[in-house]
């Protein structure tokens, strides 16, 4: 089956320019993540879905960052006023539901999408 | 709060030697550990994980890992490597944390096979 989809692979944009990233997570898994990664640092966690709600957002950087899934499937992560700092490979993951109990879904990752912010 | 540190950002090897990607863990509670591999433009995808039932591990690829508690290592090792093996390897931990599991992963090492 499909696996995870990000939109668009590769994002060039001018500083202070608003950007939106798109998630297709895979059909059924309603848990969704986005990760940043910069060189060298590895991968950072942004925020994280069920359904619709954000249980721990803790993850977003500033309040220029803000993240959004509607119908239980498809999230857009926005970024607004960009900066160069913002440069970076984020990753969106999805999985199935994540209980309350002690238990682990593998999460699928997306390939990814490319924002460089000049 | 969990942590994972992974020794050695870019590792090299020769074609048929032995892989040895080392990683550490912290965390206050029994945790999930993880090995994912990346290769160039891609997402990450699942090498192998430890979720408290054998210690020794095996994952795809003729990778395996093995979580000693006493060291809180989960070391990823194959004992001989092939070129398609180059890639960026990343160890992750997970633990419970408000009702889901929480993923933190390390910085990654990138391995390079030298034929």
């Amino acid at each position: 089956g499909a696996g995870v989809s990000q939109s668009p692979s590769n994002k060039v944009t001018e500083k202070g320019k608003d950007v939106e990233l798109r998630c297709d997570p895979i059909s059924g898994h309603t848990a969704l993540y986005w990760y940043r990664q910069s060189l060298g640092q590895g991968l950072e966690f942004l925020i994280y879905f069920q359904g619709n709600s954000a249980p721990d957002k803790s993850g977003l950087p500033s309040d220029r960052f803000s993240a959004e899934r509607t119908g239980g499937s498809v999230s857009t992560l926005t970024i607004q006023r960009t900066q160069q700092e913002d440069s970076a490979v984020y990753l969106c993951a999805s999985s199935l539901r994540q209980g309350a109990s002690f238990s682990y879904n593998e999460q699928f990752f997306g390939p990814g999408t490319r924002l460089t912010v000049l | 709060a969990q942590s994972v540190t992974q020794l050695g950002s870019h590792v090299s090897v020769s074609e048929g030697a032995l892989v040895l990607l080392r990683c550490n863990y912290s965390s206050s509670v029994p945790p999930y550990l993880f090995w994912y591999v990346q290769y160039p433009n891609q997402g990450l995808q699942l090498l192998l994980k430890y979720t408290s039932a054998a210690t020794l591990v095996k994952g795809i690829n003729g990778f395996e890992a093995e979580f000693k508690k006493s060291e809180t290592s989960f070391h990823l090792t194959k004992p001989s490597a092939h070129m398609s093996d180059a890639a960026e390897y990343f160890c992750a931990v997970s633990v419970n944390s408000g009702g889901y599991q929480k993923v933190t992963f390390g910085i990654g090492t990138k391995l390079q096979v030298i034929p």
